[in-house]
């Protein structure tokens, strides 16, 4: 079936250093593929997505790339900042649902 | 701000006694989902209703859980006889008619979090 693998954590980054959270996927047919952000004590929100190969899914100075040859979808943003301290969700589309990874939770040191 | 909202968002049973949970979505959402958050652990689908239809229930527990999303009012997730394991967050997502398909894009609530003593 369908599946998503992302990177384990926790990641732990000093303020503005560059971030990448690998994501992988196995599916069939074409996806659309997603990060989800969730902050302490709220539910998840939409980041980014990209809906066909070689789409690059951007917003709040992430970005991400989708590769079919390599079936991934890595999150990168240039600079962290404190602000950006979450739980990071890789995920796709399948049928009429959203799968998702285990998620990579993200710590940003002042 | 009309997003969804669950309640309770904190709930405490002993073990043998019946959790519900609600969710009511976004004003206008058709399509509703819970997923279920287990500690340290990434969503799992439960399942996915539409108004008075359950579309898909694969992720649920063949036994003690069920859900309902009626015409009027919010959708419901029941667990009975709940036991240690089902403590988690369990969130509900909805999004509009048809929209999946063009944006995929679910909007949470901020959870339920069953404990189970």
């Amino acid at each position: 079936g369908n599946s998503v693998t992302q990177m384990e954590g926790p990641v732990t980054l000093s303020e503005e250093a560059f971030l990448t959270i690998n994501c992988t996927y196995t599916a069939t047919g074409y996806p659309s593929l997603f990060w989800y952000v969730q902050y302490p004590g709220e539910g998840l929100q939409l980041l980014l997505k990209a809906t066909k190969a070689d789409d690059k899914g951007s917003n709040k100075g992430f970005e991400a790339t989708y590769r079919k040859e390599t079936t991934s979808f890595h999150l990168e943003k240039g600079s962290v900042q404190v602000s950006d301290s979450a739980v990071y969700f890789c995920a796709l589309s399948s049928a009429s649902k959203i799968i998702f990874g285990s998620g990579t939770r993200l710590s940003i040191r002042p | 701000n009309a997003g969804v909202m669950q309640n309770p968002r904190h709930l405490v049973r002993r073990r043998g006694q019946e959790a519900r949970l609600r969710c009511s979505p976004v004003k206008g959402h058709s399509h509703v989902y819970w997923y279920r958050q287990l500690p340290e652990e990434g969503l799992k689908f439960m399942v996915y209703l539409q108004k008075e239809n359950i579309i898909d229930e694969s992720g649920m527990p063949k036994e003690r859980f069920s859900a309902e999303f009626p015409k009027e009012g919010p959708s419901i997730l029941r667990i009975q006889q709940v036991v240690r394991g089902d403590s988690a967050a369990y969130f509900c997502a909805s999004s509009p008619k048809d929209s999946f398909a063009n944006t995929g894009e679910l909007f949470f609530g901020e959870g339920s979090r069953l404990t189970v003593l």
